[in-house]
């Protein structure tokens, strides 16, 4: 069966470190891909995408994933935290319909 | 105004009564979601809907019903509730560019309680 995994279910770093947020996708077909934010007490906002050509994708908040076909990845990363960055994070995947499947979650701590 | 509301916020109800859970968006989008969230499992679907007559179950569609109105509105019920539905529910919209790679755009969640 399709499915996501997001490897740690929380990850914590110091303002000013480097974020890095797993997810690997078990699929022979690449799927599309997706990175959401969860911030406390609200719904999910799109962080960004990957559906087709350059594979390094920028999202808001300075935030940018890379698909790598070869790895199953999209991992998630950030040069340098702010304590605004502290949510949770869900990876997703679609294949060719409009379904999201949903990764576990990682919930993000940065600390001062 | 948010784009896509949800009411209630918060409910706490009782098991085996009937509740009701209201989505309503203003983004003009055909195809709406129901989703639950646990702590640990992340997002599952419910129920999904790509126009006003056209509804689907989802992965996880039993004990829930949903009901269409309008292509606004989108409604989620539990016929009798039990405690293992306690969860936070989010309503969703989309509208269609391409298959697969549609953002969705989530409503701010009820957090639902069931004793």
């Amino acid at each position: 069966a399709q499915s996501v995994t997001q490897l740690g279910s929380h990850v914590s770093v110091s303002e000013g470190a480097l974020v890095l947020l797993r997810c690997n996708y078990s699929s022979s077909v690449p799927p599309y891909l997706f990175w959401y934010v969860q911030y406390p007490n609200q719904g999910l906002q799109l962080l960004l995408k990957y559906t087709t050509g350059a594979t390094l994708v920028k999202g808001i908040n300075g935030f940018e994933a890379e698909f790598k076909k070869s790895e199953t990845s999209f991992h998630l990363t950030k040069p340098s935290a702010h304590m605004s960055d502290a949510a949770e994070y869900f990876c997703a995947v679609s294949y060719n319909t409009d379904k999201l499947i949903f990764g576990t979650g990682t919930r993000l701590q940065v600390f001062p | 105004d948010a784009d896509v509301t949800q009411t209630p916020r918060n409910r706490i109800t009782k098991t085996g009564k009937r509740i009701m859970l209201e989505c309503s968006q203003t983004k003009g989008h055909d195809r709406m979601y129901w989703y639950r969230q646990d702590p640990g499992l992340g997002l599952r679907l419910i129920y999904y809907s790509f126009d006003v007559k056209d509804i689907n179950k989802g992965e996880i569609s039993d004990g829930y019903s949903v009901s269409r109105q309008a292509q606004a509105k989108f409604s989620l019920s539990l016929e009798s509730a039990i405690p293992n539905q306690t969860a936070l529910y989010f309503c969703a919209t989309s509208d269609l560019i391409g298959t697969g790679t549609d953002t969705q755009y989530f409503g701010p969640g009820t957090r639902l309680t069931v004793l």
